[in-house]
């Protein structure tokens, strides 16, 4: 099991540019989120998938779109770019979108300056 | 609402030095989930520990522990004998059910510990 992946590791944009950051998960998980991480303020759920077909929005939806057409991959649209979406994003899925119990597994994390 | 607080944000220790990090929650369930993440210099994030609301034992692990207390709504985490490789961002985390049927992570700021040499 590669377990959660996630490309481009690093990633410059320009102010306006376009970008998806991918996400792939071998495990059958059934939830995935994606999630930013900014110095002083932990980790924030931008959108979460419960399966394939089923997305929904987190803490900090603005600027980002998500779609789950299959059950491994999940990937995050950056439409116009902002300087404040200069972050470190983190991928996460979990086998269960029902259970409180459930531990989240993350990727590696893109980090992504917007310029 | 569910908040997570760690209020360190960062410690420095000396090697062999034992350590606490501070976790403190806030939720309205009965029925909830915490955990603990180690983020080392390289990245990553790495699970450590879930701990479920009914359950009030401590927890160790090798030189790692665990002291959950619901009086205090508290999940602190100890390092006894604290080596450089423990050097990180420890995150906490609070899993919250949500009405449609799903649930979230909320997480605290983290807290950045530095073993020194």
């Amino acid at each position: 099991n590669a377990g959660v992946t996630q490309t481009p590791k690093f990633q410059v944009l320009k102010t306006g540019q376009s970008m998806t950051l991918q996400c792939a998960q071998d495990m059958n998980h059934e939830y995935m989120s994606w999630y930013r991480q900014d110095p002083g303020m932990g980790l924030r759920l931008i959108h979460y998938s419960v399966g394939a077909g089923i997305t929904d929005q987190g803490e900090v939806p603005n600027g980002y779109n998500v779609s789950r057409s299959t059950t491994e991959d999940f990937p995050l649209r950056l439409l116009s770019a902002a300087p404040s979406q200069t972050s470190v994003y983190f991928c996460a899925s979990s086998y269960s979108s029902a259970q409180i119990r459930e531990t989240q597994y993350f990727g590696p994390g893109t980090r992504l300056l917007v310029l | 609402a569910q908040k997570v607080t760690q209020a360190q944000t960062e410690i420095s220790v000396v090697e062999k030095e034992d350590v606490t990090l501070d976790c403190v929650y806030e939720t309205r369930d009965t029925t909830y989930y915490l955990f603990w993440y180690k983020q080392p210099p390289s990245g990553e994030l790495v699970f450590l520990i879930r701990r479920n609301s009914f359950d009030e034992q401590n927890e160790i692990s090798g030189r790692y522990s665990w002291n959950f207390q619901k009086s205090t709504s508290s999940f602190n985490f100890t390092i006894t004998a604290s080596q450089v490789v423990d050097s990180a961002v420890y995150f906490c985390a609070l899993s919250e059910a949500l009405p449609s049927g799903t649930y979230k992570y909320i997480f605290g700021t983290g807290t950045r510990l530095k073993v020194l040499a």
